[in-house]
């Protein structure tokens, strides 16, 4: 089955830097890579996706990058601010496997001041 | 309020303890997901369900039970707790499979 690694597992940055989160995966055949950011005490919420078929897709503040023969895909956050302190975590699934995400480890950012 | 709600937040079990963790959606999707998230180990698929009367096993089903009898809900049932089961859970639902999944606020069972 797919096997996703996402590295740091901590990350603290200075409020205004830049925040770059990687993940691997291991199945070929996947074609769909969310990035999910959750809060204390709250549930995980999509902040942004990507497909196989695009290299990059930005909103706002925040990129996803794909690189499909590597088989890796990060996530970038520019201009840093406190609140963007959170738990993120990236996940990939195949064509025709409806509900079954393959998340990553998550990785712990600290925007300090 | 649209969205995913689960219930109850908070519950502590004794070991060998059945119960059943609910979940209910108003979005009308047809996916639905159950998650366990332990520390160190993101999140994992229990079971899930493409919608009403139609379920499957995802990667740690054991010792776990589901059935979708409406769109609208999908209860996850614990059989007999064990301490393994310590965990935080999570529904989750989506319009289509694996498209922008909506996460509930999770409940956070201990057994003991």
């Amino acid at each position: 089955g797919e096997n996703v690694e996402q590295h740091p597992s901590t990350l603290s940055v200075q409020e205004g830097d830049s925040a770059v989160i990687k993940c691997t995966y291991s199945d070929s055949a996947s074609n769909y890579f969310p990035w999910y950011k959750q809060e204390l005490g709250k549930g995980p919420q999509l902040i942004i996706d990507i497909r196989s078929n695009v290299g990059e897709k930005k909103d706002q503040r925040i990129a996803v990058t794909l690189n499909k023969t590597a088989k890796h895909f990060s996530l970038h956050i520019t201009e840093t601010q406190p609140e963007d302190s959170a738990v993120y975590f990236c996940a990939a699934s195949r064509p025709g496997t409806a509900s079954k995400l393959t998340f990553g480890t998550g990785t712990r950012l600290q925007v300090t001041l | 309020n649209a969205g995913v709600t689960q219930t109850p937040k908070f519950q502590v079990l004794k070991t060998g303890q059945s119960m059943t963790l609910q979940c209910a959606q108003d979005m009308n999707h047809e996916y639905m997901s159950w998650y366990r998230q332990d520390p160190g180990m993101g999140l994992r698929l229990i079971h899930y369900s493409v919608g009403a009367g139609i379920t499957d096993q995802g990667e740690v089903p054991n010792g776990y039970n589901v059935s979708r009898s409406t769109t609208e809900d999908f209860p996850l049932r614990l059989l007999s707790a064990a301490p393994s089961q310590t965990s935080v859970y999570f529904c989750a639902s989506s319009w289509e499979g694996d498209y922008g999944y909506t996460f509930g606020s999770g409940t956070r069972l201990t057994v003991v």
